[in-house]
């Protein structure tokens, strides 16, 4: 079986930082991915870890540990466009998703 | 444009007819999958294929959705006997066999069934 829990909502003020936690169980393992999705839009790929620790990719970070079935995803500088649903996923040979994080930038 | 395209983008069908989707994934990726997503919920996981095979298919789909790959490039996604619960944005995401490999979604075809 597999369950995927993030927040539902959270509200961040432009220029801020942000972190959106995400928590796991799963039967298998191979990465766990987060995607970005603009409201009526397909979600976009933003970051995935296999290994645990930080990956850093310009004013986005995801973190990963393993042991504890634990993810966040950390957006810095916060711009109105970053306004949109965050979803984090986890592969096994197929991947699964959460429900969505729906984060609002408010000026 | 290189990207997973889908077709029709639009549907609007009435209760009871059937509907088919299209999906073109990226050239190379043997990889094709299947979701379904509705109003504030995350992409629901319906089936996948690696090249013409279907590798898995969810418990929640029904007996109304087939999905074919027949010469694992593009595949079909059809649902019969359509009804009011069926309206959702159908997904096709392709990807590379193997761990870690990204997963890239097409624009999604929007159904509703009135």
């Amino acid at each position: 079986g597999q369950n995927i829990d993030q927040p539902t909502e959270m509200t961040a003020t432009e220029g801020a930082i942000v972190q959106i936690n995400c928590t796991y169980q799963t039967s298998g393992f191979n990465g766990l991915f987060w995607y970005q999705q603009h409201a009526g839009e397909a979600p976009t790929f933003l970051s995935y870890n296999v290994l645990d620790g930080l990956e850093e990719k310009g004013r986005f970070s995801s973190f990963l540990s393993r042991s504890k079935g634990y993810s966040y995803l950390l957006l810095k500088e916060l711009q109105m466009k970053d306004s949109a649903s965050y979803l984090c996923a986890v592969r096994r040979n197929d991947m699964r998703f959460g429900a969505g994080t729906r984060l609002t930038v408010k000026p | 444009d290189t990207g997973v395209s889908q077709n029709p983008r639009h549907k609007i069908t009435k209760r009871g007819q059937n509907v088919t989707f299209r999906c073109d994934p990226i050239s190379e990726h043997n990889r094709l999958y299947w979701y379904r997503q509705t109003l504030g919920q995350g992409p629901e996981f319906l089936t996948y294929f690696q090249n013409e095979a279907q590798l898995e298919k969810s418990r929640l789909l029904s007996d109304r959705f087939s999905a074919e790959r027949p010469k694992g490039s593009f595949s079909t996604l059809e649902i019969q006997r359509t009804e009011q619960g069926d309206s959702a944005m159908y997904l096709c995401a392709s990807s590379f066999q193997g761990s870690g490999n990204t997963i890239y979604f097409g624009e999604g075809s929007w159904l509703t069934v009135v």
